[in-house]
């Protein structure tokens, strides 16, 4: 069964600071993989989707890699905003279904 | 069609009780997953359904746990015999894949579920 795990659980930076988040996967053989914003008491959004093939997928600020062979995953925010305070999920998609981490709880302060 | 709703938002029952949650998803979308998240956690698979047909279920779906999307397009979630374990944010998610593998999936805002 495929374990995914993100470090750190929370974290508490700035305005302005750039950041990463950090996601492993026990299973490499992913077909893809998904990061997710949840904001509390909400749904999930989906950020960014990198596919097995890729190695990185870019939207705004947001910037997203994947070294399968390692099953590791990084989510890098360029210049935080407090409105990027939000709990953010990585999920891998292996034969049909998503395994979610735990998150990583993230506050940007004013 | 502005996305997945669920009914209700919130849902508050006594140990013991039965409850019903309903999913509409996307309208083109084939493909409906529910997924339980307890707090502090990620979400955690239950089932998906493609079309009308369950396709899969997690050992989480214990017999007391009962989906169906009888025409394909919404589905509804029972949970029978409420214990206290039970309370959790109830998610449901639509999809279209369009091969290759990608499956982006769009969630609704939940159920959360009480049981006291």
């Amino acid at each position: 069964k495929q374990e995914v795990t993100q470090i750190p659980a929370a974290l508490s930076v700035p305005e302005g600071e750039n950041l990463v988040l950090n996601c492993s996967f026990t299973d490499s053989a992913i077909y893809n993989l998904q990061w997710f914003r949840q904001d509390p008491g909400k749904g999930l959004t989906s950020l960014l989707l990198i596919q097995s093939s890729q190695r990185e997928q870019t939207s705004g600020r947001l910037n997203a890699s994947l070294d399968k062979s390692s099953g590791r995953s990084t989510l890098y925010i360029a210049a935080s905003q407090p409105g990027d305070s939000a709990t953010y999920l990585c999920a891998t998609y292996n034969f049909n279904k998503f395994y979610f981490g735990s998150g990583t709880k993230l506050n940007v302060k004013p | 069609d502005t996305g997945v709703s669920q009914d209700p938002r919130h849902k508050i029952t006594k140990r013991g009780q039965n409850v019903t949650f309903r999913c509409d998803p996307i309208s083109e979308h084939n493909r409906l997953y529910w997924y339980r998240q307890t707090l502090g956690q990620g979400p955690e698979f239950l089932t998906y359904f493609q079309n009308e047909a369950q396709l899969e279920k997690s050992r989480l779906l214990s017999d007391r746990f009962s989906a169906e999307r009888p025409k394909g397009s919404f589905s509804t979630l029972e949970i029978q015999r409420t214990e206290q374990g039970d309370s959790a944010m109830y998610l449901c998610a639509s999809s279209l894949p369009t091969g290759g593998h990608t499956d982006t999936q769009y969630f609704g805002p939940g159920t959360r579920l009480t049981v006291l």
